[in-house]
């Protein structure tokens, strides 16, 4: 089945040490996302890619980096994470305009 | 700054009840909009979509879109307890910035 995936499903590491968050998808979708989701808030809207076009949000701290290296697969680099990342991160694919499919998420925690 | 504003509830219907979901945002220039379910701990799945104003049904599911007044609605008829669950507004703009509303935490009661 055509899907999105995302790995790990749980992600453990330690304050300041790098973490790269990994998603793919066999939907062949041109848009693809990486949202941050804290417990019993909106998931906040950290980049996205129209093909190979970035759109950063303008309030993305830094610290996190996305490549694209094609169109099947997306990365969520986090240089320094620190406790406030702690976070599901939710990778998501759309043709434009159109509906969200979203994997099962990554949980981060930060210790 | 674009926003998508819920009401966070939680709201609470009986079994069998109507549940009405209300969501406004703020980007004139948004092009289509979405109703998510999420669980605690999963991802949101979708429940509705709708591109053009007036109302759309799905089964027990409405959608009800007015962008004169930037306002997305969303009826449940014959709520169940598996309706229970944080419903989430999401605004696309013609940027693909899919946006989404805190949401609004829904409890069926039997």
């Amino acid at each position: 089945d055509a899907m999105v995936i995302q790995n790990p499903r749980y992600q453990v590491t330690q304050f300041g040490k790098p973490v790269t968050l990994s998603c793919s998808q066999t939907l062949n979708h041109n848009v693809m996302y990486w949202y941050q989701q804290k417990s019993s808030q909106a998931p906040k809207l950290l980049f996205h890619y129209y093909d190979k076009d970035f759109n950063n949000e303008a309030d993305t701290p830094d610290n996190f980096q996305s490549r694209r290296p094609n169109t099947s697969f997306c990365f969520l680099d986090i240089r320094s994470p620190g406790l406030g990342d702690a976070a599901m991160y939710l990778c998501a694919t759309s043709l434009r305009w159109e509906k969200l499919f979203f994997g099962s998420g990554t949980q981060l925690s930060v210790l | 700054q674009k926003e998508v504003e819920q009401n966070s509830g939680p709201l609470s219907v009986p079994e069998g009840a109507i549940a009405s979901l209300n969501c406004t945002y703020s980007d004139r220039g948004s092009q289509s909009f979405f109703w998510y379910r999420q669980y605690s701990g999963k991802s949101p799945e979708l429940i509705m979509f709708i591109y053009s104003n007036g109302d759309k049904e799905d089964g027990r599911f409405t959608a009800q879109l007015n962008k004169a007044s930037q306002y997305v609605s969303l009826l449940i008829r014959d709520s169940q307890p598996s309706d229970s669950a944080t419903y989430l507004c999401a605004v696309n703009s013609d940027n693909n910035d899919m946006r989404f509303g805190a949401g609004t935490r829904l409890t069926v009661k039997p």
